[in-house]
């Protein structure tokens, strides 16, 4: 079992769904992370928790909605999604957010039709 | 101009090969330098990391810093088929995870 689990491996949603990704981590990590990697571009920072608090969101559009129920788990969810939301998202978590390596999950493919 | 710049390949190289791979960066004020290693299908793992300016060296792999022109490389020596992947490089004000700025990622592929 990896570090950071991230479920589904591969999502294909269109455009009116509304379904989450999940993430857990089991370092006993106090901070999580909401990366999304698109082709050719580099990784882009959506929302980071630490200690269960939301401390960073960076303009991410209100279609992404996360949640983070306690330091295990991450969730993000999706609604009314658009083509361009088509990535491969990457949960990450580290024992601080200061001096901390981040350790990431294998990310989920999300194909939004 | 964008903050932190590299080329995304990809680059194929013969096994034994020594691989240079680079980024540069735009902000001055940028102290700690990060590589990433991607292999397909998976999420970065952190290979790499280093303070400042200078080199640090782990085995096959060499990270240098030359704050001066805002050039970070990342070196891979006696390169085997298994270093095929994307490299990542990162960059950080603090080691703050909150504002770690990553490049686009080169892919490499050494041949056997």
């Amino acid at each position: 079992e990896t570090g950071v689990t991230q479920t589904p491996r591969h999502l294909v949603m269109g455009m009116t769904n509304k379904k989450s990704l999940k993430c857990e981590q089991h370092l006993g990590h106090n901070a999580m992370y909401w990366y999304k990697q698109s082709a050719k571009k580099p990784l882009e920072l959506m929302f980071v928790y630490s200690l269960e608090e939301r401390v960073e969101n960076n303009s991410v559009p209100s279609r992404f909605s996360p949640e983070c129920p306690n330091s295990s788990h991450l969730f993000l969810h999706l609604h009314t999604l658009q083509p361009e939301d088509s990535a491969l998202y990457l949960c990450a978590s580290s024992q601080d957010r200061v001096n901390s390596p981040l350790h990431f999950g294998n990310g989920t493919r999300l194909t939004v039709t | 101009q964008k903050e932190v710049e590299q080329d995304p390949g990809p680059l194929s190289v013969p096994e034994g090969a020594i691989v240079s791979l680079n980024c540069t960066y735009s902000n001055s004020a940028f102290q700690y330098f990060m590589w990433y290693r991607q292999y397909s299908r998976k999420g970065p793992e952190l290979l790499m990391y280093t303070y400042s300016s200078g080199n640090k060296e782990d085995g096959r792999f060499t990270a240098q810093v030359d704050k001066s022109s805002k050039y970070i490389s990342l070196f891979i020596r006696d390169s085997q088929p298994s270093d095929s992947a994307t490299y990542l490089c990162a960059m950080s004000f603090q080691y703050n995870n909150n504002d770690m700025r990553f490049g686009a990622g080169t892919r490499l592929t050494v041949k056997p």
